[in-house]
């Protein structure tokens, strides 16, 4: 059984940094894209950032570019988002998501990790 | 940029009745479009990809089609389990792009 259970999420400040985990099982992590998708309280879903299973190819959502580092460690079964520069816009629950078909569409989802950015 | 475009944005259905939702791309994708359901407080969930392909395990009921710019969700007879908020999402290299959702509610 495919799973993919984040953590890391809570409370930042404005500014400041958090790192989200997820951890995979139930399959090859290592043959997979993965990405991260958040969603804000209230609102739909925005894809926020892709990386290839060998990790050469890395994308951005241009609302985080140059403040989120996605990556992944196959030997660990685990990806990773660092987050920096936190902003209130930040908000949301972050979902740890499997890409297939060269990451054209999702096929399994986390759980969510909520990330609150407030003062 | 592709834009994805959803409506309607809410709908109220009485159960048994015929559910539709549409999608417009701002440009051809051809049928690179899929379609998920999320339930309050879980994860989403693929229900279509590809514009008509029922994901495994995913009852008849529901259904797509379409092509080009323009995309229809059906649910062939609404049930009370399908209250839910439902997306379209195509893939515009190398970003994953969603339509606003659909909030189904039950009349």
């Amino acid at each position: 059984e495919v799973q993919l259970v984040e953590s890391g999420g809570g409370l930042v400040k404005p500014g400041g940094s958090l790192r989200l985990s997820c951890a995979a099982s139930g399959f090859t992590f290592s043959s997979y894209s993965m990405n991260w998708v958040r969603q804000a309280p209230g609102k739909g879903l925005e894809w926020v950032s892709s990386i290839s299973s060998s990790s050469s190819y890395i994308y951005y959502a241009d609302s985080v570019k140059g403040r989120f580092t996605i990556s992944r460690d196959n030997a660990k079964n685990s990806l990773y988002l660092q987050m920096n520069s936190l902003r209130a816009e930040d908000t949301a629950v972050y979902y740890c998501a499997r890409g297939v078909v060269g990451n054209r569409r999702i096929d399994y989802w986390g759980q969510g990790t909520l990330v609150t950015v407030s003062s | 940029d592709i834009q994805m475009t959803q409506s309607p944005s809410s709908l109220s259905a009485s159960v048994g009745d015929r559910v539709t939702i549409t999608c417009q791309a701002s440009q051809d994708i051809s049928n690179y479009l899929n379609w998920y359901q999320q339930k309050p407080g879980k994860a989403p969930k693929l229900l279509i990809y590809d514009a008509s392909n029922l994901e495994t395990g995913v009852p008849s009921r529901f259904s797509g089609s379409g092509s080009g710019t323009d995309f229809t969700f059906t649910i062939s007879s609404l049930q009370p389990e399908d209250i839910a908020t439902y997306y379209c999402q195509q893939y515009d290299n190398p970003a994953l792009t969603f339509g606003g959702g659909t909030k189904v509610e039950i009349k």
